[in-house]
């Protein structure tokens, strides 16, 4: 069984200014890992993913992502945050076998003019 | 875009009613999945579906859920006899494969149980 923990459940941070997401997962074997972004009454949309290959994957708004996987991490993040990135992020983890995806509790993003 | 749909958007039953979840899954996907929030909670995997039959459930998905693909396009999740802690939003996914497949979310149906 897999589980993934995010660190800070909230994150304020100024605009402009860089932002950091952490999460560490948990698993006995291969995994996938992705980052999803809510925004404010709407669903779930994938910001980014890490299949394999090269540990540093970029995805959509600018954001990026580091696979690491001795520390069993995949920390976000995005070097200049701007109002619009206000919203809630997850996490999520699956193994290379199933379907079935296990999430982080979440980090609400809460950028500050 | 193609995108996942999912109706209603707010639905609100009392304690021991039915309700029927609707989803129209990305028309070209295999895979359907149920996730809930319950609020202040992470987001759970309830089942997947592929092939007209579930593939993968949670604990949570007891015999008070179902699923049904009753047509080519729809994708729905009963609840029986619902209870106050069924009270959640409700995500619909779909995915083209198993595996290496990212999962396509719908906008969620909040269901209220009074």
């Amino acid at each position: 069984a897999q589980s993934v923990t995010q660190l800070d459940s909230q994150v304020p941070v100024f605009e402009e200014a860089p932002v950091e997401l952490r999460c560490n997962y948990s698993s006995s074997v291969s995994v996938y890992l992705f980052w999803y972004v809510q925004y404010p009454n709407q669903g779930l949309q994938l910001l980014l993913k890490y299949l394999s290959g090269s540990t540093l994957v970029k995805g959509i708004n600018g954001f990026e992502a580091e696979f690491n996987k001795s520390q069993t991490s995949f920390h976000l993040r995005k070097p200049s945050v701007h109002i619009s990135d206000t919203a809630e992020y997850f996490c999520a983890v699956k193994d290379n076998a199933g379907n079935m995806l296990t999430f982080g509790g979440g980090t609400r993003l809460m950028v500050k003019p | 875009e193609p995108e996942v749909t999912q109706t209603p958007s707010h639905q609100v039953t009392q304690m021991g009613q039915e309700v029927i979840l609707r989803c129209v899954p990305i028309s070209n996907h295999l895979y359907f999945y149920w996730y809930r929030q319950i609020l202040g909670q992470k987001v759970e995997f309830l089942v997947s579906f592929y092939n007209n039959e579930i593939s993968e459930k949670s604990e949570i998905f007891d015999d008070q859920f179902s699923v049904e693909r009753p047509d080519g396009s729809n994708f729905t999740l009963k609840i029986r006899s619902t209870k106050l802690e069924d009270s959640a939003m409700y995500f619909c996914a779909s995915s083209p494969g198993q595996g290496p497949y990212e999962q396509y979310f719908g906008p969620g149906t909040r269901l209220t149980v009074t």
